[in-house]
């Protein structure tokens, strides 16, 4: 079945450093990929997305590429910001073109310190 | 805005009790929705598939007679906790895809934090 592994956390940076949150995915087919951040108290809002090998997706400075051969979708940001601080996760759908629900990876806790 | 509501955001109530969890699409018909569990600091765990006019799809382990799923309209499927237990506490979200969006991400409601006492 399909899986999602990405780093464990709590991730913790200092502000203007560079991101990096790792995620690997185990899939059958072409799946899509995405990046998800949970701020506290809140639900799920979609960062970025990528539905093909090769594609980058990227908002708010975020962005991550669809790696097939390495079956990779990290997470980066050049300059991360205290208001960055959230929870990451990592998602896939399946290649059934989204009819089917996400699977996630455990999350990442990243902490910016001003 | 919003295109997924979800209600209520947060119910705490005694043990024994039964408790009706809300999901509409807001902009958009979903014939399809999807029940996530998520547990203290871990990921979101997908419960149940909800399929408008048809029984609901449950993953292995989740118990549908605790759990059960009514999508009865193009804009609505209800997640009913029955005799809920203090190990049901939880945050349950709910999401929905826009049908006329071929592979675009699902639209997640905020949540529903459910605590039993």
């Amino acid at each position: 079945g399909n899986s999602v592994t990405q780093m464990e956390g709590p991730v913790t940076l200092s502000e203007e450093a560079f991101l990096t949150i790792n995620c690997t995915y185990t899939a059958t087919g072409y799946p899509s990929l995405f990046w998800y951040v949970q701020y506290p108290g809140e639900g799920l809002q979609l960062l970025l997305k990528a539905t093909k090998a090769d594609d980058k997706g990227s908002n708010k400075g975020f962005e991550a590429t669809y790696r097939k051969e390495t079956t990779s979708f990290h997470l980066e940001k050049g300059s991360v910001q205290v208001s960055d601080s959230a929870v990451y996760f990592c998602a896939l759908s399946g290649a059934g073109g989204g009819a089917d629900g996400l699977t996630f990876g455990k999350g990442t806790h990243l902490i910016i310190q001003p | 805005g919003a295109v997924v509501s979800q209600h209520p955001s947060w119910v705490i109530c005694k043990s024994g009790t039964s408790v009706k969890i809300e999901c509409r699409s807001l902009d958009f018909q979903a014939t399809t929705m999807f029940w996530y569990r998520q547990f203290p600091k871990q990921s979101l765990m997908l419960m149940a598939t909800s399929n408008e006019g048809s029984k609901a799809t449950y993953e292995q382990g989740v118990e549908k007679d605790k759990f059960l799923i009514n999508h009865a309209s193009l804009t609505l499927s209800t997640l009913t906790v029955t005799s809920a237990h203090p190990e049901d506490s939880s945050f349950y979200i709910c999401s929905a895809r826009d049908p006329g969006t071929l592979r675009q991400p699902q639209h997640f409601g905020d949540g529903t934090r459910l605590s039993i006492l």
